[in-house]
């Protein structure tokens, strides 16, 4: 699986918008990118998953370049309840295949 | 919506007992994965299994077995627990294929002493 690198913390205050990069410079044809939160005490939510170009949800964005190297979660207009930690993780999951997880990005979100 | 199940949501066991950490999900997941989760260290996969019966393992096996004798439950075993072992341990389960989206348990909040 592709490794990625993403920053380890950010701040933010609330009703801005947020961006998160994170950089897998090996990934595979096959490969999905797709990004988790987590809150303290709970475990992973998946938020947002694609191949190229943008993908859009009720959450988020997910914006990929041509060449995939790269990704950008974009978060709108946050909130304090978007305080979490954010992995981005590169891979396919297929019968035999696993999910690994990078340190993630601590966002927290300031008043 | 998909439930994935942790047997217990805090755990306090010796040094040297037998652990068992069991997990149950209802949506037919082919995968199921058990993760452990430390302070700045994020999580890190201990084993996988894509199928009943079978197996793969993580990042950190050592110290650690596991069983998936039906589809819908993984257990993770301590063998002989150690204090390096106190951590907060996750399972997960997805369907497989081309499909990255996992879905977790609560966790379990080991502590051995």
């Amino acid at each position: 699986l592709a490794k990625t690198t993403q920053p380890i913390s950010m701040d933010s205050y609330e009703g801005q918008e947020v961006n998160i990069t994170c950089s897998h410079n090996n990934i595979a044809t096959n490969d999905y990118i797709t990004w988790y939160q987590q809150f303290p005490s709970q475990g992973p939510r998946f938020i947002i998953q694609g191949y190229k170009t943008k993908v859009t949800n009720e959450v988020a964005s997910l914006f990929i370049p041509a060449d995939r190297k790269s990704s950008t979660l974009s978060l709108p207009r946050v909130s304090l309840s978007d305080t979490a930690v954010y992995y981005c993780l590169v891979g396919v999951v297929g019968s035999q295949g696993n999910l690994i997880f990078g340190k993630g990005t601590k966002l927290s979100v300031k008043p | 919506d998909v439930k994935v199940t942790q047997s217990s949501r805090y755990l306090v066991k010796r040094t040297g007992e037998k652990v068992f950490l069991e997990c149950v999900q209802d949506m037919d997941h082919e995968n199921m994965f058990w993760y452990r989760q430390d302070p700045g260290l994020g999580l890190r996969l201990i084993y996988f299994s894509y199928d009943v019966k079978m197996k793969e393992k993580g990042d950190i096996p050592e110290g650690y077995s596991v069983s998936r004798e039906k589809k819908e439950r993984f257990s993770l075993i301590l063998e002989s627990a150690s204090t390096n072992q106190t951590s907060m341990y996750l399972c997960a389960s997805s369907v497989g294929g081309m499909n990255t989206e996992a879905f977790f348990g609560q966790g379990t909040r080991l502590t051995v002493v």
